[in-house]
């Protein structure tokens, strides 16, 4: 069984301040993880995901996650927020294993960028 | 560009009416799937496909069918729509070769509301 909880529905931050959104996950195998961005009116696209190569995983648009397995997290950071970053945000995971797996969404965080 | 289609961005249907709902893929993805997005619930696995004429269901199937004829196109039939079948729904599809941790890439969704 695996799970994901994200933990606040919404975030708010200045323009130019850290973006931070939480994460946690449980898997009973390694798990894959993703975040995935959602632009209002629009569906979801990949952000990053972490497949076991590295920790600190790069993604598009300046953000980064970091894979804490002691921790069971992947949060989402983000030096210096930007306007364009409202989104709703949505962590996911999905087994470690081959063929299909469920992949298991997040509830979603919504990111408001306050000028 | 890889694309995933919907037919409908909006669509205003009432209750008891049959409602289909198209996806058409071009990455001849072997993966497709069906979500409903809802506040606070996030995204929620209907029904998904792993190849032409296959299916199997998700967390939430009652009140929904689907079809898949052809490798590119993911029907979702609501055979008889209800009120609390009002939501956004999400296509997505996947490749087989990708393993558990493989990408979905999504359409734009279509919002529907049942009168």
């Amino acid at each position: 069984a695996q799970s994901v909880t994200q933990l606040g529905s919404h975030v708010s931050v200045s323009e130019g301040a850290l973006v931070l959104l939480r994460c946690n996950y449980s898997s009973s195998v390694p798990p894959y993880l993703f975040w995935y961005v959602q632009y209002p009116n629009q569906g979801l696209q990949l952000l990053l995901k972490y497949t076991s190569a590295a920790t600190l995983v790069k993604g598009i648009n300046g953000f980064e996650a970091e894979f804490k397995k002691s921790e069971t997290s992947f949060h989402l950071t983000k030096p210096s927020a930007h306007m364009s970053d409202a989104a709703e945000y949505f962590c996911a995971v999905s087994p470690y294993s081959g063929g299909y797996q469920k992949v298991t969404f997040g509830i979603g965080t919504k990111l408001q960028v306050i000028p | 560009d890889v694309k995933v289609t919907q037919s409908s961005r909006y669509l205003v249907k009432r209750t008891g009416e049959k409602v289909f709902l198209e996806c058409v893929q071009d990455m001849d993805h072997e993966n497709m799937f069906w979500y409903r997005q809802d506040p606070g619930l996030g995204l929620r696995l209907i029904y998904f496909s792993y190849d032409v004429k296959m299916k199997e269901k998700g967390d939430i199937p009652e009140g929904y069918s689907v079809s898949r004829e052809k490798k590119e196109r993911f029907s979702l039939i609501l055979e008889s729509a209800s009120t609390n079948q009002t939501s956004m729904y999400l296509c997505a599809s996947s490749s087989r070769l990708a393993r558990g941790g493989g990408v979905q890439f999504f359409g734009p969704g279509t919002r529907l509301t049942v009168l």
